[in-house]
């Protein structure tokens, strides 16, 4: 069992749409937890970034962690075609990051 | 700009041929990464360092190498030993806090066998 579970999708939704994209995690240690935003054939850039369970929002997105669960998401709002990329969820165990798999996302217009 | 430069963008490697991936950093980092990223899977971590002329082992170290000689850079080998190197490669860098593990990332290296 890999210690970060993400769908792969690939997810496709109208502009416009509510989107929520989910990871599951086993290890309990973990403490930090990060999503990223990946455009095709490029880097990964930080998208958001918590630490506690709860929510947070920054603009159109928030992301949600369930420690009791082990859970987190992603929510976007108001969805945009500039959102088509692949979010990977991320999670610190020790002195590294351990990365969902990535979730490929596309909005038509 | 501050950020992270990798180069080549695309590379080619002959059977038997060990080839470089170069990663610098402007953002004055001291920890600094190498991932790859294979299609439908996540980042899987190669080596990393924190301190010049120190670097550690990731999850998939075997057939590769690397140097950090200077804070700014941590170029990548690929040697002969990696027997499937074809992937996209990561590199990225952090500071070092008690806390803080926000990585940013290069633009990356796509590795070929011809």
């Amino acid at each position: 069992q890999k210690e970060v579970e993400q769908d792969p999708g690939p997810l496709s939704v109208p502009e416009g749409a509510i989107v929520s994209l989910n990871c599951t995690y086993s290890n309990s240690a973990f403490q930090y937890f990060m999503w990223y935003r990946q455009y095709s054939r490029k880097g990964p850039e930080l998208l958001m970034y918590t630490y506690s369970s709860g929510n947070k929002e920054d603009g159109r997105f928030t992301a949600q962690v369930d420690k009791s669960s082990k859970y987190i998401s992603l929510f976007i709002r108001d969805s945009q075609p500039s959102d088509s990329a692949t979010y990977l969820c991320a999670m610190r165990r020790g002195g590294k990051l351990i990365f969902g798999q990535g979730t490929e996302l596309s909005v038509k217009p | 700009d501050g950020g992270i430069t990798q180069s080549p963008k695309y590379l080619f490697r002959k059977e038997g041929q060990n080839v470089t991936l170069s990663c610098e950093q402007n953002l004055n980092h001291d920890a600094m990464y190498w991932y790859r990223q294979d299609p439908g899977q996540g980042l899987r971590l190669i080596y990393y360092s924190q301190i010049v002329n120190d670097f550690q082992k990731g999850d998939i170290a075997e057939g590769y190498s690397v140097s950090r000689e200077k804070k700014e850079s941590f170029p990548l080998t690929v040697t002969s030993a990696q027997k499937n190197p074809t992937a996209f490669y990561l590199c990225a860098s952090s500071m070092l806090t008690d806390s803080n593990e926000k990585l940013f990332f290069g633009s990356g290296t796509q590795l070929s066998v011809l």
